[in-house]
């Protein structure tokens, strides 16, 4: 069956310090893959989408790698702070239709 | 732009009741979802709309559930009869017909509580 899996444990990490986020499928063969972040009690909101034929995506502090062989985003937040505690969701679909299925998302916490 | 508008914010009902979720996406936006999201299953594609038309209902749990687009402006998410698992945060999105990046603009979401 398909799945996303994302690290269901919080990451806790100290301010300043680089944030690494993983995103795991199997059974899916996507076009492109998009992260969201999602603050409590607000809707998830669109960061970045990496498309299966670039291997890196870089924005401001944010950068995604995507392997499709080893069927991996990774997610890395540097020079992190506590404003970027939340919780992240990457986000995937097949057949390029933008229509995406979402992991369950991992909760960030950035200790000042 | 004000974003997608999506109410009420919080519903609190009695199993049996009748819940409607009202949401309004963002003006030009040719396609509209409703996601549920809870703890144990994260979040999940319930249905879209393409131009107020379902394309795809697949993830609707069951037939106690359904969902309108009578215009560009409004949809509706129904529960009737409310059962307590279906309690969550029910979240409207939307998002332009030419998709460049396929960002999907999320509501607030409605937090839905059935005792």
């Amino acid at each position: 069956s398909q799945k996303i899996e994302q690290n269901s444990e919080a990451l806790n990490i100290q301010e300043g310090k680089t944030a690494t986020l993983t995103c795991n499928y199997t059974n899916y063969s996507p076009a492109y893959l998009q992260w969201y972040r999602q603050d409590p009690g607000r809707g998830p909101v669109f960061l970045l989408l990496i498309r299966e034929n670039e291997k890196e995506k870089r924005k401001e502090r944010l950068k995604v790698t995507f392997d499709t062989t080893l069927k991996q985003s990774l997610f890395h937040i540097t020079a992190s702070q506590p404003a970027d505690s939340a919780t992240y969701l990457c986000a995937l679909d097949q057949g390029g239709s933008y229509i995406p299925t979402f992991g369950r998302g991992t909760s960030l916490i950035v200790h000042p | 732009d004000a974003g997608v508008i999506q109410s009420p914010r919080h519903e609190v009902t009695e199993m049996g009741q009748e819940v409607t979720l009202r949401c309004k996406p963002i003006s030009g936006h040719d396609y509209l979802f409703w996601y549920r999201q809870t703890m144990m299953r994260g979040l999940e594609l319930l249905i879209y709309f393409n131009n107020n038309v379902p394309i795809d209902d697949s993830g609707m749990p069951e037939d106690r559930f359904s969902a309108k687009m009578p215009n560009a402006s409004f949809s509706t998410l129904k529960i009737q009869p409310s059962e307590p698992r279906d309690s969550a945060v029910y979240f409207c999105a939307s998002r332009p017909g030419q998709a460049t990046t396929g960002e999907l603009f999320f509501g607030e979401g409605s937090r839905l509580t059935v005792l």
